[in-house]
This record gives C-alpha cells, structure tokens and sequence, in this order.
C-alpha cells in the first residue's frame, strides 16, 4: 500500500528556477524523508522531519511539514541540471512497537532541470 | 569506508529458477529491508529484519524468502513461485531506533529470460 502520494508526477523546470513537490499521507506519522534516487541507482536520504517539527532546511533544500493535513513539501531552491532525478517522500507511520520501524515510500515525482 | 552493497548489478533468470539477491552492510545497523521497484514507480517493501535471526514479511513478499544469519547480511532469493520478477531489487539499513534515515544499496537488476 502507497503510504505517500507525490504530487506532481513530473517536473520540468529551467536551471535557477525553484522546484516544489508535494507528499500526501494517511495516518499519524513519527517522521517523514525525503529521497533522491538517479536513474539505475539507489535512494540516497536527503532529510527527516519529525512530527513535531514543521520546517526543516539542509543546504538549498526546505521542507515542511503539515501534520494536521498530512502533507509535507519539498522545496529545491536555484536548482542546477545536477539535481535531475526522481524525489520520494517516506513516511515512518506510528506503529506498534513489536512490528518494528519500516518506511512505506510514495510513487515519487520526476524532476528534470534543464540547462 | 561504510556501506551496503548489493550484488550482481545485474542478473538473468530462466523461468523456474530460483535466485538469490546478496545485500551486505558494514555500517553496524541493526535493521535490514528489501524493498522491489517497478518501472516509473515508488518502492514496495518484501521483508525486513530487524535483528539477527528474526524477520518480517512486507507488502509484497509471496514468491520471497529472506534469511538473517548475521547482522551484516540480509540475502533475497527470488523463487520460481514469484511470477513476474523482473523488477529493480533495492536493499536497504539503519538503525533500529526512531528517526534515522536508510542508507541504500545500488540495487540490482533481475530480469528473467
């Protein structure tokens, strides 16, 4: 089951402009990631807000968190041709704690940036 | 350095076999997951363990099997029982605690032939 729903699918955008995805989910949440994966490689973790944070920054990256509508966005600022790939949002769902911490990942959004 | 590696890279399979994935991780975590990603889609989980000898299935896990002999590696194999595995197999760890990222493998390709 897709936990995460990314809105929108793709993304294209010009270099220097800003890219902004969004993450939709359906149950109460300990944290929520962010992910980048190039094409034919795997997933490299980009940041974890927590649930009871609502913005995070890393570098030209920013996320937000809205536990009350259950969505979180990730903003690229001034993006480079580099952060071509797709973004995944994944969320760490409150659990019982015997069935152990486990992330369900979102269909993803395509962003491409060109030069 | 520290890491997870997956290997092959690449891997063909003839109907009726069975194959297995290898995924080994030097960076001490407890936790282990493969998840199964389809052309243009999101990742699906299939199991995960978190400690050794002990594991969970996933979502997807009918035509899987898993074994956690040591805390270092979390082998997939891929049986004739699951009928389409043609898919890109990603592995995954962390640490068994609340608000850690995953560190992930490079995956490996299956394609059956």
């Amino acid at each position: 089951s897709q936990q995460g729903e990314e809105d929108p699918q793709a993304l294209s955008i010009q270099e220097g402009e800003n890219a902004t995805m969004n993450c939709s989910y359906k149950t109460s949440i300990n944290n929520l990631q962010w992910y980048r994966q190039n094409s034919g490689r795997g997933l490299v973790h980009l940041i974890l807000i927590r649930s009871n944070e609502r913005e995070k920054h890393s570098g030209r990256l920013r996320v937000t968190l809205d536990t009350s509508k259950k969505s979180s966005s990730l903003l690229i600022t001034a993006s480079r041709a580099a952060d071509t790939a797709s973004y995944f949002c994944a969320t760490d769902a409150v659990r019982i704690k015997a069935a152990g911490n486990k992330l369900t990942f979102g269909g993803g959004t395509r962003v491409l940036v060109k030069p | 350095d520290g890491g997870i590696t997956q290997s092959p890279k690449y891997l063909f399979r003839k109907e009726g076999q069975n194959v297995t994935l290898s995924c080994e991780q030097n960076l001490n975590h407890d936790a282990m997951y493969w998840y199964r990603q389809d052309p243009g889609q999101g990742l699906r989980l299939i199991y995960y363990s978190q400690i050794v000898n002990d594991f969970q299935k996933g979502d997807i896990a009918e035509g899987y099997s898993v074994s956690r002999e040591k805390k270092e590696s979390f082998p997939l194999t891929v049986t004739s029982a699951q009928k389409n595995p043609t898919a890109f197999y990603l592995c995954a760890s962390t640490f068994s605690r609340d608000n850690y990222g995953y560190t992930f493998g490079s995956g490996t390709r299956l394609t059956v032939v």
